[in-house]
């Protein structure tokens, strides 16, 4: 079993559609992370959950909602998307503060095209 | 804010070689992390190697080690031995120190690398 599981894999919606992507962690970390990894630019931070706080970049549309119940699972909620959010959406856990390795394992993603 | 620069959007290798992959990055912080990132075809992210600012030592990874320079804010990857699953794009990434909270990494725009058979 993988560390970090993303569902989908894929996934295409119309923009009127309302999904939800999916990412769970086995590692026993309490932080989690949305990237979004578009074609020809840097990895955009989106938001990052932890016991203590969330941390929402103010660019973020909100179209966009995360949701996390419980320190393993983390959801990104998305509806009335336009076709430039297409892109693959990474999901990614770390240890919290105080962490003395610092990095953060990452799903294989969830390619996301909006029609 | 913390920035981090990739000059080279691709670089190729001959298998068997040695290449260097260039990161440079700006901050005001003393305590950090710095990271290189490797994302094959596959898509997921997978650390290749990391290095903590406070260590004088270059982090090395069986074929892969670093070129840290603290002062020039310069952190290169060496790939040795060039093998065809080296073929991936590979991002460099800095993270504020243990004592900064649920900071998230910043990432360089990466550079893909091609290994020539």
């Amino acid at each position: 079993e993988t560390g970090v599981t993303q569902t989908p894999r894929h996934l295409v919606m119309g923009m009127t559609n309302k999904k939800s992507l999916k990412c769970e962690q086995h590692l026993g970390h309490n932080a989690m992370y949305w990237y979004k990894q578009s074609a020809k630019k840097p990895l955009e931070l989106m938001f990052v959950y932890s016991l203590e706080e969330r941390v929402e970049n103010n660019s973020v549309p909100s179209r966009f909602s995360p949701e996390c119940p419980n320190s393993s699972h983390l959801f990104l909620h998305l509806h009335t998307l336009q076709p430039e959010d297409s892109a693959l959406y990474l999901c990614a856990s770390s240890h919290g503060q105080g962490s003395l390795t610092g990095e953060l394992f990452f799903g294989e993603g969830s390619r996301l095209t909006v029609l | 804010a913390q920035t981090v620069t990739q000059s080279q959007p691709e670089m190729s290798v001959q298998e068997a070689e040695t290449v260097t992959l260039s990161c440079t990055y700006d901050t005001s912080e003393s305590d950090y992390y710095l990271f290189w990132y490797k994302q094959p075809p596959s898509r997921q992210m997978i650390l290749v190697i990391r290095q903590e600012a406070y260590k004088q030592q270059n982090a090395t990874e069986n074929r892969f080690s670093v070129n840290f320079q603290k002062a020039a804010k310069s952190f290169s990857l060496k790939i040795s031995d060039s093998q065809l699953g080296d073929a991936a794009m590979y991002f460099c990434a800095y993270r504020s120190g243990p004592n900064s909270g649920n900071t998230p990494l910043v990432f360089g725009k990466g550079t893909r690398l091609s290994v020539i058979a």
